[in-house]
């Protein structure tokens, strides 16, 4: 299947700072989907993008798809401790399901 | 409106056990899938299906058997379950090719 690269693989911030992550394809994707998961819990669907160039917002985060559609980037604006989890990048693949990057672990300190 | 959910939680098994894990939906959803989560690799598809009566195998299918007997129900099997298969299994259901996925609690899997 696709190959998604997620970067970076962890990151460790204080609250207040912004974060930047991306996921790049060697394929086009016509969908990039973003998900969060909390310890202990299931993925969560933050942002969906349909369209090249697409920049959509959900409170503090915004992701972006690529202009090439092998690439998104999601941003998350003056972390909060609860931001922490690990996001992972998606993609529909030539079947039903969807490819998975391998994630973002984020954590924050207050 | 439940959403997904998942039964059991967790569970314990010995090698060579055998158990299924059961996914029901309540959203009328077509599209049902599993997957397994480890360490370092993300999400991995296991076996989906795309309606009532069908499934198809996905990027992981060995050592699994899945179905579909019901819309809102899939069922994934572990017919000899192996020290491998130690994970936590997450079910997923879409309404539509593309549509976004919604996921399960997850089932943490223990083999001894």
């Amino acid at each position: 299947g696709q190959q998604l690269n997620q970067s970076p693989q962890s990151m460790f911030i204080q609250e207040g700072e912004d974060v930047s992550m991306n996921c790049t394809s060697s394929s086009i994707f016509n969908t990039w989907l973003w998900y969060k998961q909390e310890p202990g819990e299931g993925p969560v669907l933050l942002i969906a993008l349909y369209k090249a160039g697409e920049l959509t917002s959900n409170g503090r985060l915004t992701a972006q798809f690529g202009i090439t559609r092998k690439d998104s980037f999601l941003n998350i604006s003056a972390s909060i401790p609860s931001d922490v989890g690990i996001y992972f990048c998606a993609g529909p693949n030539s079947g039903y399901a969807l490819n998975f990057g391998k994630g973002t672990s984020l954590l924050v300190t207050p | 409106n439940a959403g997904v959910t998942q039964t059991p939680k967790f569970r314990v098994l010995k090698t060579g056990q055998s158990m299924t894990l059961l996914c029901a939906q309540d959203m009328n959803h077509e599209y049902m899938y599993w997957y397994r989560q480890d360490p370092g690799m993300g999400l991995r598809l296991i076996h989906y299906s795309v309606g009532e009566g069908t499934t198809a195998k996905g990027e992981v299918p060995d050592g699994y058997n899945v179905s579909r007997l019901k819309k809102q129900n899939f069922l994934l099997g572990l017919e000899s379950a192996a020290p491998s298969q130690t994970s936590v299994y997450f079910c997923a259901s879409s309404g539509q090719i593309g549509e976004t996925q919604y996921f399960g609690p997850g089932t943490r899997l223990l083999v001894l």
